[in-house]
């Protein structure tokens, strides 16, 4: 099974700063997604990477395979960025579900 | 396009009494899932659907069943509610294989 970590559990930074959080996985995947969860619940995918970097707008999503790590980092970052952003892993390279970190509860304060 | 749909948004049972989760999905995706989410535990898989007529469990199957009633239609059913199964229950699909996953928005059950 695979066991998703991420740090911190809660940040609390303000507007504008640069927002680094960090996720690592015990076992090779075929897949990482982020997520982002507002408060009230919805669950939104932002990413879905499996080597590399991608960027949308002031979020990018970085992974290293070798590492077994992935940093998805803010740009700028704005008080409606404040959400739980969360982590998860395709173990598998079909349709099984994803396994998840516990997320990490960002505040940003203007 | 309604994406991803639960129903009921919220729901108080006894201890002891079934109810069903109903989710639909208008993407003409062909996998689905039921997860659940507690405080400091994250999301946790209870079981999926690959394909329509097939079903597989998670990580935490046990108190549940679920059906897939059609391609849209993945149905989560409590048999004997107990307190433990007091969480947000979300259902999610994709395409398939590696794909992003589209939440539902989520079902609030409280087991009293």
């Amino acid at each position: 099974k695979n066991e998703v970590e991420q740090s911190p559990q809660n940040l609390t930074a303000q507007e504008g700063e640069f927002i680094t959080i960090n996720c690592s996985y015990s076992v090779g995947i075929s897949a990482l997604h982020w997520l982002q969860q507002h408060p009230g619940g919805g669950i939104v995918s932002l990413f879905m990477l499996s080597s590399g970097k991608k960027k949308h707008g002031r979020l990018i999503a970085t992974i290293n395979i070798q590492e077994k790590h992935s940093s998805l980092h803010i740009t700028a970052s704005h008080p409606r960025d404040s959400a739980v952003y969360i982590c998860a892993v395709n173990s598998g390279g079909g349709a099984d579900g994803l396994t998840f970190g516990k997320g990490t509860h960002l505040i940003i304060q203007p | 396009n309604a994406g991803v749909t639960q129903t009921p948004k919220f729901q108080v049972l006894k201890t002891g009494q079934s109810m069903t989760l109903q989710c639909a999905q208008d993407m003409n995706h062909n996998s689905m899932y039921w997860y659940r989410q507690d405080p400091g535990m994250g999301l946790r898989l209870i079981y999926y659907s690959a394909s329509e007529g097939t079903t597989d469990k998670g990580e935490v199957p046990n108190g549940y069943n679920v059906s897939r009633l059609n391609k849209r239609e993945f149905s989560l059913r409590l048999e004997s509610a107990a307190p433990s199964q007091t969480s947000v229950y979300f259902c999610a699909s994709r395409r398939g294989g590696l794909e992003t996953q589209y939440f539902g928005p989520g079902t609030r059950l409280l087991v009293l």
